[in-house]
């Protein structure tokens, strides 16, 4: 069964770019035509980031789309986030997801990225 | 992108059925039938429960159920179970932009 894990500094400074990967295991990332990330601020709901396609076709939220770069690398079976200027308002878990169609259904675990300097 | 409105908290007894609105609006609930509903706990990744209003992923028990009526959206829970206790998204395409937006979030206890 498809597993997803997310890897990356668990701490960033403000100003700094906040810099993590999906990895996917058990199947290949071409399993699904889409992936997205999804963060969760503390004791908040949750928001979608953005979604990059296998050919790398990225739709983003559009109240981060200026800071947001998704990515995908299929010779690696996995897709990055890229999220700059961050302010300590980005400090939250961050999720790698798997499309379902026009829904998410395997999740990885979360990390959580928090800013501070 | 407006979050999707869901009550904040919903509680019922064991074996009671309890229900979950989010209402969206006529650029995401009302114009796509693709809502999804996540169950959340604590410290765990959400779990997909429902998808595209009504369906339900292979595994997932029968007691859960999906509608739709306009802008609204429902999940309801049948048999409540002390092991339904958690948090509860829903989720929708937009064609604002286009993309997805959450709902804010129902807090489920099993009384």
């Amino acid at each position: 069964q498809v597993q997803l894990q997310e890897s990356g500094p668990g701490l960033v400074e403000p100003s700094g770019t906040l810099s993590l990967t999906c990895a996917v295991s058990g199947g290949s990332i071409s399993s699904s035509g889409y992936w997205s990330w999804v963060r969760q601020l503390p004791e908040k709901g949750l928001e979608w980031i953005g979604q990059i396609s296998l050919s790398g076709s990225a739709t983003y939220n559009p109240s981060l789309k200026s800071r947001v770069t998704i990515s995908v690398d299929k010779s690696k079976n996995q897709f990055s986030l890229n999220l700059s200027s961050v302010t300590a308002t980005d400090t939250a878990i961050y999720y790698c997801a798997r499309h379902f169609g026009y829904s998410f259904d395997y999740w990885g675990q979360g990390t959580l990225v928090t800013v501070s300097s | 992108q407006s979050a999707l409105t869901q009550p904040a908290s919903v509680s019922g007894s064991p074996g009671q059925s309890i229900t979950i609105s989010c209402t969206g609006t006529s650029s995401d609930v009302g114009y796509y039938n693709y809502v999804s509903w996540f169950q959340q706990h604590p410290g765990k990744a959400p779990k997909l429960m429902i998808y595209d209003v009504s369906n339900r992923p292979s595994g997932v028990s029968n007691r859960f159920s999906g509608s739709k009526s306009g802008n609204t959206a429902s999940l309801t829970i049948s048999g409540l179970q002390a092991e339904d206790e958690a948090d509860y998204y829903c989720n929708s395409y937009s064609r604002s932009s286009p993309g997805y937006v959450f709902g804010t979030g129902t807090k489920v206890t099993v009384l």
